[in-house]
């Protein structure tokens, strides 16, 4: 398969807590994105973070990348009601843009 | 951003028909669009790139004479999925490469149910 894989599946926790999710990836790459999907809707770029970085922050979202390991994490800090969601990594080699399995995550307010 | 419009946004269809689903890029010129096709509570899985002026290259598994993908001119991809069954339901997502670098903007998706 080409797709990666995330940890956990399904996460839930409260508004205020940080929420942390995990991915890994198959194949080397130029850069790792992760976007955010609204049940039934499209996908939301939220940040990209490129193979010769190790992190990066934007707002309340921190994003690791571990080439050595093929892995990445996304951390949520301070987490609203408003960012259940499910987010997906993509890593892109060359071209072509390949999505983890997601996350369903859930902020109980 | 750049901004992905995809239309329709939902469609149902008898099962046999032909649906056709339009990606374009508004305010960019796309020289390559993905198309990617999602089932309920899974992720994305890419069925094919779309290159413009040449034929679209499919990823293992997909029938490309099934999914016809034709790419016209810089800011149009269209997606016609032939002889539709139940099966082909699902919620199919084009994507544009435009602007920074690696980024890509994602259409709102079109949601298809094959009666």
């Amino acid at each position: 398969s080409q797709q990666g894989e995330e940890d956990p599946q399904a996460l839930s926790i409260q508004e205020g807590e940080n929420a942390t999710m995990n991915c890994s990836y198959k194949t080397s790459i130029n850069n790792l994105q992760w976007y955010r999907q609204n049940s039934g809707r499209g996908l939301v770029h939220l940040i990209l973070i490129r193979s010769n970085e190790r992190e990066k922050h934007s707002g309340r979202l921190r994003v690791t990348l571990d080439t050595s390991k093929k892995s990445s994490s996304l951390l949520i800090t301070a987490s609203r009601a408003a960012d259940t969601a499910s987010y997906f990594c993509a890593s892109r080699g060359s071209e072509k843009l390949v999505f983890g399995k997601g996350t369903k995550l859930t902020v109980n307010p | 951003g750049a901004v992905v419009s995809q239309h329709p946004s939902w469609v149902i269809c008898k099962s046999g028909t032909s649906v056709k689903i339009e990606c374009r890029s508004l305010d960019f010129q796309a020289t390559t669009m993905f198309w990617y096709r999602q089932f309920p509570k899974q992720s994305l899985m890419l069925m094919a790139t779309s290159n413009e002026g040449s034929k679209a290259t499919y990823e293992q598994g997909v029938e490309k004479d099934k999914f016809l993908i034709n790419h016209a001119s810089l800011t149009l991809s269209t997606l016609t999925v032939t002889s539709a069954h139940p099966e082909d339901s699902s919620f199919y997502i084009c994507s544009a490469s435009g602007g920074s670098v690696g980024e890509l903007f994602f259409g709102e998706g079109s949601r298809l149910t094959v009666l």
